[in-house]
């Protein structure tokens, strides 16, 4: 059985502060990598996607990939409570995402 | 413009009754899912459909049949419905496919289905 895991969380952090989301997954084939953000009641959104080993950023976000580990993360710098949400890593497996259970984010302000 | 649409948004029905939930999206993306979200938000695929061609089928019950009339619609037909099909179904698409993996997905806004 092909798994992605992540902590559930909640995760809480201050406004201001660094977030730090991690993503584990058994399958070595994988070649890309996403990380989705569903708000409560709505759709997941696109916030990032990684496909080669190293460090990805985009604006507050980045996103981390080591093959080797079979490991994947976000970072959320500068964390805003409009951050708070639920954050799926999504690992591509042939024809489908297998999603983890996703981890929740509380951002205090 | 809305890329992926699903309707109904709601839907509540009694046991034993069978329901469909369509979708569609106007972004010319080749490949189309039907996932599942259950109450511990867990998202898993039930299917997948790459320009009309089932290609995915998880280990779903064949109470649940999709179809695509064209690469632009994929809907989910449920028959016989049980309380444990209540969740949430989410249609999903993607631009690229690349002959063994997919690329970024899009989702729909989801359909809530709850069975009485």
């Amino acid at each position: 059985q092909k798994e992605v895991e992540q902590n559930s969380g909640p995760l809480s952090v201050p406004e201001g502060a660094i977030a730090s989301l991690n993503c584990t997954y058994s399958d070595r084939g994988s070649q890309s990598f996403f990380w989705y953000r569903q708000y409560s009641g709505k759709s997941p959104e696109l916030i990032m996607s990684i496909y080669s080993n190293g460090d990805k950023e985009d604006g507050r976000f980045t996103a981390q990939l080591n093959k080797a580990s079979q490991y994947v993360s976000l970072l959320i710098r500068d964390s805003q409570p409009s951050d708070s949400a639920t954050y799926l890593c999504a690992v591509e497996l042939g024809t489908a995402l297998i999603f983890g259970k996703g981890t929740t984010l509380s951002v205090s302000s | 413009d809305t890329a992926v649409s699903q309707t109904p948004k709601y839907l509540v029905t009694q046991m034993g009754n069978d329901k469909s939930i369509k979708c569609e999206q106007n972004l010319g993306h080749d490949t189309m899912y039907w996932y599942k979200q259950d109450s511990k938000k867990f998202l898993k695929i039930m299917f997948s459909y790459n320009n009309k061609e089932l290609i995915i089928n998880e280990t779903v019950p064949n109470r649940f049949s999709p179809k695509s009339p064209d690469k632009a619609h994929l809907n989910l037909h449920i028959n016989s419905l049980e309380l444990g099909d209540s969740a949430v179904y989410f249609c999903a698409s993607s631009p690229i496919w690349r002959g063994s993996s997919t690329d970024t997905q899009y989702f729909g806004p989801g359909t809530r289905l709850t069975v009485l």
